[in-house]
């Protein structure tokens, strides 16, 4: 079964990291955009980073640029997020999601269903 | 960043008939192709995306469902309301960095 599965998620203090790790099954994710993108309580959708299918490309959304780095792991088939200095302001669920190679790769045609960040003292 | 909004932020139909939401770009999202896509969240689940190049159906997306629009006036209309089709619905546009999605649009049976 094609799917993205998030953990790493929790409560975690204002400042403090974490990491998030995304494990794909069924498809591999060095041959494709990978992305996260969090959803705030109550909130819509922010795309927040992606990860080209080279490995040699990252981009980041300017509001955690500086502080969060992307990353994967080819043979764990694994996308990562390493989030420092987190702020109560990025407490949201955590997606990952595959780039639609149909459509140039900055759409999603594939989501994992999220882990919780809560940052929060 | 490009500013996407939506309307209505709900609406309520009744079975089988026809849902109609808006989306608006601050700037067209126009080259060659619209970069516009429309997803679907149902409580508790991720975003499925149902269309991408503002009409293009994803693979297994039932056919009630169709986008249309140019430049920064987008559709997206369910033409016959099922009860599985409540949700939220957003549109993201791709057109430049970062992707910005609309603030979505509640959809629910009257």
């Amino acid at each position: 079964e094609v799917q993205l599965v998030e953990s790493g998620g929790g409560l975690v203090q204002p400042g403090g990291s974490l990491r998030l790790s995304c494990a794909a099954s069924g498809f591999t994710v060095s041959s494709y955009w990978m992305h996260w993108v969090r959803q705030g309580p109550g909130k819509g959708l922010e795309w927040v980073s992606r990860i080209h299918s080279d490995g040699s490309s990252t981009s980041y959304a300017d509001y955690v640029k500086g502080r969060f780095i992307i990353s994967r792991d080819n043979p764990k088939n694994t996308l990562y997020l390493q989030m420092n200095s987190l702020r109560a302001e990025d407490t949201a669920v955590y997606h990952c999601a595959r780039g639609g190679e149909s459509s140039g790769y900055w759409s999603f045609d594939l989501w994992g269903r999220g882990t919780l960040v809560t940052v929060s003292s | 960043d490009v500013v996407m909004t939506q309307s209505p932020d709900s609406l309520a139909v009744s079975l089988g008939e026809r849902a109609t939401i808006n989306c608006k770009s601050s700037q067209s999202v126009f080259y060659s192709s619209n970069y516009l896509a429309w997803y679907q969240q149902k409580p508790g689940q991720p975003p499925k995306l149902l269309i991408y190049w503002a009409s293009t159906r994803e693979s297994g997306v039932p056919d009630r469902f169709s986008g249309s629009g140019s430049g920064t006036d987008f559709t997206l209309t369910i033409s016959s309301l099922q009860a599985e089709d409540v949700a939220v619905y957003y549109c993201q546009q791709y057109y430049r960095t970062p992707p910005t999605f609309g603030g979505g649009t509640k959809v629910e049976i009257k």
